[in-house]
């Protein structure tokens, strides 16, 4: 089945200092999205990509979706405590009308 | 507040026995999705039930089952509890499952613990 390899596992990083982390894919999707859970709480939705090659922004957030449609990253910039949490990738396909995840980049914020 | 509610928020049960658990969909959205997320992975998709019936599933086996109602909340149901299902299951609801776009908004979960 399809599987997303998603890159660093964790990050440990001083406030102030960007972010980046990946997906990769063996598959196509048609759909990235870039989710955020914190501790207790379901996945929330950042930012979604829906064309190979878009860019797209949300606040100090922005991602992009690949040009081969098998990846995707997310960069964070100027990070702040509250920026800590596990980060998802996931890519979606209508024909198969499911996410699939990847295993999450978990994120600590140094004060 | 994604308003989605799950619910219980905590469960435990022991191997062999069966669960209910309980979702609440956004006002307006007819699709709704479980997935099993385990300690330290990312959310797998069970299945999705569209206007009250399935519309696609994971590798899961047939003792994962589930319901959708007129009103579209929903239940999941597991037969015969083995340790492995312990997980936080979650929820999530859409607005249509052709045309949204994949916007899923993820209820808090409920943590099921098999002993």
């Amino acid at each position: 089945g399809q599987q997303l390899n998603q890159s660093p596992q964790s990050m440990f990083i001083q406030e102030g200092e960007d972010v980046s982390m990946n997906c990769t894919s063996s598959s196509i999707f048609n759909t990235w999205l870039w989710y955020k859970q914190d501790p207790g709480e379901g996945p929330v939705l950042l930012i979604a990509l829906y064309k190979a090659g878009e860019l797209t922004s949300n606040g100090r957030l922005t991602a992009q979706f690949g040009i081969t449609r098998k990846d995707s990253f997310l960069n964070i910039s100027a990070s702040i405590p509250s920026d800590v949490g596990i980060y998802f990738c996931a890519g979606f396909n209508t024909n198969a009308g499911k996410s699939t995840f990847g295993d999450g980049t978990t994120l600590t914020v140094k004060p | 507040e994604t308003g989605v509610t799950q619910s219980p928020t905590h469960l435990i049960k022991t191997r062999g026995q069966q669960v209910t658990l309980r979702c609440s969909s956004q006002s307006g959205h007819n699709t709704v999705s479980w997935y099993q997320q385990a300690l330290g992975q990312g959310p797998q998709f069970i299945f999705q039930y569209y206007r009250e019936e399935e519309n696609g599933r994971g590798n899961f086996p047939p003792r994962f089952s589930g319901l959708q109602f007129p009103n579209y909340s929903s239940e999941l149901n597991v037969n015969a509890l083995e340790l492995d299902d312990s997980a936080l299951y979650l929820c999530a609801s859409s607005p249509d499952w052709a045309g949204s776009k994949n916007i899923q908004y993820f209820g808090a979960g409920t943590r099921l613990s098999v002993l």
